[in-house]
């Protein structure tokens, strides 16, 4: 079982940001955690991932809060191609575990 | 640098046919994945290989399903005696041994039987 809770669904006006939050109240030391998207039925992307630290890319920014139990994805500038089911996933930092994906959440963003 | 390419992206077979999907990694990457999504369903974690050796099959049916990643080639999921309930999206991800961690997904292969 998925070891993240996310809202099943949330709206974005276009070109506002989009946060999306997770909490994962039990996440341990050694786990980090991963963002990854559905858009329609394609493949899954790959976003951002983090153990403690903030952490910024081309394409989000994960905010991780000091205890760990819960993150924000952020998406600064969202756009129509931004539509899609984001996934918040606990995975440990050993070894290449398998991901395991709950329900998401379903982002719509809105002209 | 290509990314991971599955084929066919498109597979109908009748009932107890037999499925083969392909999967072929990113270049340099050793560890392949494979998840299954039912139709309006989430995506399941199925099998972990490395090159010659499956390392986690615990998401796998015990009947009709098996997985190879031989030393050359692509990775094959194989199904054999298709049933209605097979029907699904197949992926396929692949990761790169020094990095760990990120896994990046192929497009899948969409099975309906028929």
């Amino acid at each position: 079982d998925a070891k993240t809770t996310q809202p099943t669904s949330m709206d974005c006006a276009e070109g506002r940001a989009a946060n999306l939050p997770c909490n994962h109240s039990t996440i341990s030391g050694n786990e980090y955690v991963y963002w990854y998207r559905q858009i329609h039925s394609q493949g899954p992307q790959y976003i951002i991932h983090g153990l403690k630290n903030n952490e910024t890319n081309e394409m989000a920014s994960l905010i991780i809060t000091e205890d760990r139990k819960s993150s924000t994805l952020i998406l600064p500038h969202a756009t129509l191609r931004d539509t899609a089911v984001y996934y918040c996933i606990v995975r440990s930092g050993s070894g290449n575990t398998p991901l395991v994906f709950g329900k998401g959440t379903r982002l719509s963003v809105i002209a | 640098n290509a990314g991971v390419m599955q084929n066919p992206r498109h597979l109908v077979r009748r009932r107890g046919q037999e499925a083969r999907l392909r999967c072929s990694p990113m270049k340099g990457h050793s560890h392949v994945y494979w998840y299954r999504q039912l139709p309006e369903e989430g995506l399941k974690f199925m099998v972990y290989l490395q090159k010659e050796n499956i390392i986690d099959e615990s998401g796998m049916p015990k009947e009709r399903f098996s997985a190879e990643f031989p030393k050359e080639g692509p990775s094959i999921l194989r199904i054999q005696q298709v049933v209605r309930g097979d029907s699904a999206a197949y992926f396929c991800a692949s990761s790169y041994q020094s990095q760990g961690y990120e896994q990046y997904f192929g497009p899948g292969t969409r099975l309906t039987v028929t």
